[in-house]
């Protein structure tokens, strides 16, 4: 498998423009996790999803944020409008819970986000 | 509600020196806990995880970690460090499917 995939891997954008990242999960995998980093708050998970249906979303930053996942091979997050404090590394993971929790999550390599 | 410590932001080490990364956890229930790394530019890889049963994880790169229930920790440790192993180091928790992340060791390694 090839892994976590995430595109693009850099995106540069102007304030005011829509952005969409975008993620396709390990094959097989139900658990899907969007996570944001930035020097200032670290690590933090903005949504996740348990078999294509969003369980928490309570780290999404404000309405001008949001996450699909229409089938198991595929998620978006999306930014309307953006604004140069969106500028951050977004990383897509997905895992597998064996009957609980105990799987860990594979990470893609990110997408870099510069809101100008 | 988990949530995970990690009580230093960079530890800066000399070549061949051993080091601890310390992390502290909270949580209501039983939890899965992990150490990732990550490399400049790069996504998180997996170190080692606790599920169950003995509470000295070894994992990759020489890394291991021990979990104390008691203390609620699980420090990673390595009993020599190489130039290599300069990255930042997360600590996580898992329960009920969500992972949540410390704020991450930036580990320096001095020649």
């Amino acid at each position: 498998d090839a892994g976590v995939i995430q595109s693009p891997r850099h995106e540069v954008t102007e304030m005011g423009q829509e952005v969409t990242l975008r993620c396709k999960p390990i094959s097989g995998h139900n658990s899907l996790f969007w996570y944001r980093q930035t020097m200032m708050r670290g690590l933090e998970l903005l949504i996740y999803f348990n078999n294509n249906v969003p369980i928490d979303d309570s780290g999404m930053p404000e309405d001008r944020f949001s996450a699909k996942m229409p089938n198991a091979s595929f998620s978006t997050l999306k930014i309307q409008p953006s604004e140069p404090r969106d500028s951050a590394v977004y990383f897509c993971a997905s895992s597998f819970p064996m009957g609980g929790s105990e799987s860990e999550a594979f990470f893609g390599q990110g997408t870099r986000l510069t809101v100008v | 509600a988990q949530s995970v410590t990690q009580l230093d932001s960079q530890v800066p080490v000399f070549e061949e020196a051993p080091v601890e990364l310390r992390c502290n956890y909270s949580s209501s229930v039983s939890v899965y806990l992990f150490w990732y790394v990550q490399y400049p530019n790069q996504g998180l890889q997996l170190l080692l995880k606790y599920l169950s049963g003995s509470t000295l994880v070894k994992g990759i790169n020489g890394f291991e970690a021990e979990f104390n229930k008691s203390q609620t920790s699980f420090h990673l440790r390595k009993p020599s460090v190489h130039i290599s192993d300069t990255a930042e180091y997360f600590c996580a928790v898992s329960e009920t499917s969500k992972i949540i992340f410390g704020s991450g060791t930036r580990l320096s390694i001095r020649p």
